[in-house]
C-alpha cells in the first residue's frame, strides 16, 4: 500500500488565488511527521514546512499552511495568495517513528504539479 | 552557509558501465541521505549514514549500488554495472543527528541527473 498518496497529478491556478494540494498518509505509528517540498525546474528540493504528529497547532510558515487532519490522516499544503513563482512540483512525504537506531529517511509521495497561470 | 554539493551535474554512460557520484554535506551535519528520483516520482531513499555508519541500506540494490562515507563527510555512491533502470537523478541530502521529538528538515543538494543508454 502507499504510504504516501498525492492524487493530484497537476493542478492550474490563477495567480493571487489560494490552492490546496492533496495529501492523504498511511501509517501505524504514533510518532510520525510530515513535511512538503518544492521541486522547481531546476531540481532541488525545498523544504516548505513540517507537521509532527503530536502538534495540536497546524504549522504555518508565510504563505504556506498545513491542514492537518490526524484522524482522516490528511495533510494538505495551503498555499496563499499564489505566485507565478510558485509553480513547481511539490511533494509531501513522512518520516515515522524514531526507531533509536536512527533510520529516518523521509518516504516521498508522487508529487502535484502546480502551474500558476497570470 | 553552504548547502549540500553534489557533482556531477549530469552524466552519461553506456549500460554495464560504471559511475560514481560525490556528496559534500553541510558542514556540521552528520547524517547523510542518498535518494534515487526517477522521471514522474517521487525520491526513494537508498541509503543513509550517521558520522562513517550505514544505518539504513534497506532499499540498495546491493548487487550493483555501493556508498560509502570516510571520515563521517563526503560520501560517494556508486553503480557497478549500470542499467537502463538505473537512469535517474539521484540526490544526496544532510541533516543534523535525528532526535526523538522536533523537526530537522533534510537539505537536499541539487542532484546528479543520470542517463544511461
Amino acid at each position: 500500500a502507499q504510504k504516501i498518496t498525492q492524487t493530484q497529478p497537476g493542478m492550474f491556478v490563477q495567480e493571487k488565488e489560494a490552492v490546496t494540494l492533496d495529501c492523504t498518509y498511511d501509517t501505524s505509528d504514533q510518532s510520525y511527521g510530515l513535511f512538503w517540498y518544492k521541486q522547481p525546474s531546476s531540481g532541488e528540493m525545498i523544504f516548505l514546512i513540517y507537521q509532527g504528529s503530536y502538534d495540536e497547532q497546524n504549522a504555518t510558515e508565510g504563505r504556506y499552511s498545513l491542514n492537518f487532519q490526524k484522524a482522516r490522516k490528511s495533510a494538505n499544503l495551503v498555499i496563499s495568495a499564489s505566485q507565478l513563482g510558485d509553480s513547481a512540483m511539490y511533494f509531501c512525504a513522512m518520516r515515522e517513528r524514531y526507531s533509536g537506531g536512527g533510520a529516518d529517511g523521509l518516504t516521498f509521495g508522487k508529487g502535484t504539479h502546480l502551474i500558476i497561470q497570470p | 552557509e553552504a548547502g549540500v554539493a553534489q557533482s556531477p551535474r549530469y552524466k552519461i554512460i553506456e549500460k554495464r558501465q560504471s559511475v560514481a557520484f560525490w556528496c559534500n554535506p553541510i558542514s556540521g551535519h552528520a547524517t547523510l541521505y542518498w535518494y534515487q528520483q526517477i522521471l514522474g516520482q517521487g525520491p526513494k531513499l537508498l541509503i543513509q549514514f550517521q558520522n562513517n555508519g550505514v544505518v539504513d541500506d534497506s532499499q540498495l540494490p546491493k548487487d550493483r549500488f555501493s556508498a560509502e562515507r570516510l571520515k563521517g563527510v563526503d560520501s560517494t555512491l556508486k553503480i557497478q554495472p549500470a542499467k537502463l533502470e538505473d537512469s535517474a537523478v539521484y540526490l544526496c541530502a544532510s541533516s543534523l543527528i535525528p532526535r526523538r521529538t522536533g523537526a530537522y528538515e533534510q537539505y537536499f543538494g541539487p542532484g546528479t541527473r543520470l542517463t544511461v543508454t
